[in-house]
């Protein structure tokens, strides 16, 4: 969907190391939602955040990881130190009308793969 | 908590045929409930999505989709399937807590569709 830009959509990275994702929901818009889909899984909520604010973040691992969404730029998903169940696809959404609706919009995902 | 299952894992059905993927959700209240379609390498695509009034609901490619209450399923349509239809299904039921919407997913459904 072109109006949720995700990149990079292929990562690698080996354990230990850092990986950096990142979204910029549609012009305008300042809701984010990241999601995961494990390899043969459904997609997991993980946080929601609003320009500067984390609203809920009830579904991201207690360790390593963590998200933003400044001022300016894109909503960042960082991973730190990388481990191979960190292995899946990173979907950032945005509600098309900006708000908290339930109609979710999805890039085309990020796909970390951890050697 | 709301929880969404996708009885089938696998189907396969040749072109031409008629379709049904079945979805079941448990949910304390009305749900909204959608269905994405998921090509390979690809994002999220909703196909419909049910939020209230008319229990049958049409979506974009000829699918349709009914929620019956009484047994808690939303289940997919389609009366002629076509081979460009194969992909992963999934079922979301979505809950919007004023502050948040967030869809819990079904572990999904592939579809092969044989020529």
């Amino acid at each position: 969907n072109a109006g949720v830009m995700q990149n990079p959509r292929h990562l690698v990275r080996r354990r230990g190391q850092e990986a950096r994702l990142r979204c910029s929901p549609m012009k305008g818009h300042s809701h984010v939602y990241w999601y995961r889909q494990l390899p043969e899984e459904g997609l997991k909520f993980m946080v929601y955040l609003q320009k500067e604010n984390i609203i809920d973040e009830s579904g991201m691992p207690k360790e390593r990881f963590s998200a933003e969404f400044p001022k300016e730029g894109p909503s960042i998903l960082r991973i730190q130190q990388v481990v191979r169940g960190d292995s899946a696809a990173y979907f950032c959404a945005s509600p098309p009308g900006g708000s908290g609706a339930n109609v979710l919009t999805f890039g085309a995902g990020s796909r970390l793969t951890v050697l | 908590a709301q929880s969404v299952t996708q009885p089938d894992i696998h189907i396969t059905v040749s072109e031409g045929a008629s379709l049904e993927l079945r979805c079941n959700y448990s949910y304390g209240a009305t749900p909204y409930l959608f269905w994405y379609v998921q090509s390979p390498g690809q994002g999220l695509q909703l196909l419909l999505k049910y939020f209230s009034g008319d229990t049958l609901v049409q979506g974009i490619k000829g699918f349709e989709a009914e929620f019956k209450r009484s047994q808690s399923s939303f289940n997919l349509r389609k009366p002629s399937v076509h081979w460009s239809d194969a992909a992963e299904y999934f079922c979301a039921v979505g809950i919007n807590t004023g502050t948040a919407s967030k869809l819990t997913f079904g572990t999904g459904t592939r579809l092969q569709v044989t020529l």
